[in-house]
This record gives C-alpha cells, structure tokens and sequence, in this order.
C-alpha cells in the first residue's frame, strides 16, 4: 500500500499552454521524484525534490519545473506545452539512506496536449 | 547508451506456469541496485524485487526470484506458479550509486499475459 496520491488522474490540454500536477508523498517520506513515462516506454527520470530543493534533475528541459512544500508534497509544472508531453507522469517518494531504497509510485497522472 | 535492456516485448504464459522475465544492463558503475516493478493496468508502479551489486544470493520475494548473473550482466526475473492477476507490465530497473538516490532508470519492459 503506498499511500502517494496524484491529481488529477487525467487532465487535456492545448499545445501552448502550462499544466500543474500534484502529488502527496507517503507518509515519513522526505524525497519526491517525478517520471514521464511515454506510451509504450518505461519512465524516464524527470527530477528529485529533497528538503524543498532539486537535487537531481534527467535530461528535461528548463520547462519542466517542480516545487517541494514543507509537508513534502510537490508539484511538476509544464509550462509551453507541446504535443511530445503528452505521456503518463508518475510521481515517486523514498526516504533515502539505504541501498535498496524503494521508490512508492502513484497511479499518475495521464496528460493529453492536443 | 541504452543501460536497460528488456528484450520480450509480450509474453503469453499458461496460468500456474513458471515464467522468466529477461533483462540485461550495462554499468561501469561498481556498486548498483537492480529492481523489478510491476505496472498493471492502472498505471502505478509496484515494486517486486531488489538485488544489489555486492549481494551473494539471488533475491528472493514470495512468488519472485532474480536471477543474477553479475558477469553476464543478467537480472531475469522469475515468477513462479503464475496468478491471473501477474498479467501487467513489468519493468527492470537499475540504480548506479553515484547517482541522485531516486533516479531509477528504467527498460522498455514486458506486457506479461496470463492465460487461464
């Protein structure tokens, strides 16, 4: 049971415009990363918020930006969207420190650029 | 460099069978992590297995085994006396231990269908 909860589960958008998606990390969870996971693809590393800074960051470009708040929720804002967005964006928590460290994924969130 | 490499596109198992789930990856990277999620229909990542670089013994967890072959560069995994509802897509994943801790990077995966 992982207890990360995304919003919304599906959202459609025009090529232009700026999303923001949501996401509430497990509890005790202090790391959040986000992933985008194309159709037919597995996810790709988008980046990680500890302690409300980015500390990790794939090969994604300024658009992509997140937010960490002191509850550790975050969020992954879009901005200037293009039709090559449109994938399922997974949302992750850990607690890091261990070498198996665990990521717990939400259901995600599908987002559709027209 | 592609790092993960899931080779079976689509597997087609009789339920109650043993299935095997390949993969193969590529690090330089002395100390790494290798896992295996589950992503069924609804979207969510589910993790399965760990096994670690330095670890002696294959993992093992309930149903699932990897199989590691750390030479060969290998980390199957095994599924045994398969379930309807082991049909999902299943991903192999690795962590190098210089990166961020979170980034997982992930292969193409396997759409795994039970048949009853």
């Amino acid at each position: 049971e992982t207890g990360v909860t995304q919003s919304p589960t599906h959202l459609i958008k025009t090529r232009g415009q700026q999303v923001t998606l949501r996401c509430s990390s497990q509890s005790g969870h202090n790391t959040v990363s986000w992933y985008q996971q194309a159709l037919g693809q597995g996810p790709q590393f988008i980046f990680q918020y500890y302690r409300e800074e980015e500390n990790g960051r794939g090969n994604f470009p300024p658009r992509f930006s997140g937010l960490q708040f002191p509850n550790y929720s975050s969020e992954l804002n879009v901005n200037a969207l293009e039709l090559d967005d449109s994938a399922l964006y997974l949302c992750a928590s850990s607690f890091p420190g261990q070498a198996n460290e665990k990521l717990f994924f939400g259901s995600g969130t599908q987002l559709s650029v027209l | 460099a592609q790092k993960i490499t899931q080779t079976q596109p689509g597997m087609f198992v009789q339920e109650k069978e043993a299935v095997t789930l390949d993969c193969t990856y590529d690090t330089s990277d002395p100390s790494y992590g290798l896992f295996w999620y589950k992503q069924p229909s609804s979207g969510e990542m589910i993790f399965l297995i760990y096994q670690g670089s330095y670890d002696q013994q294959n993992a093992t967890e309930g149903r699932y085994s990897l199989n590691f072959q750390k030479a060969r560069k290998s980390a199957n995994l095994v599924i045994s006396a398969s379930q309807l509802g082991d049909s999902a897509m299943y991903f192999c994943a690795m962590r190098e231990a210089y990166s961020s801790a979170s980034k997982i990077i992930f292969g193409s995966g396997t759409r795994l269908s039970i048949r009853p």
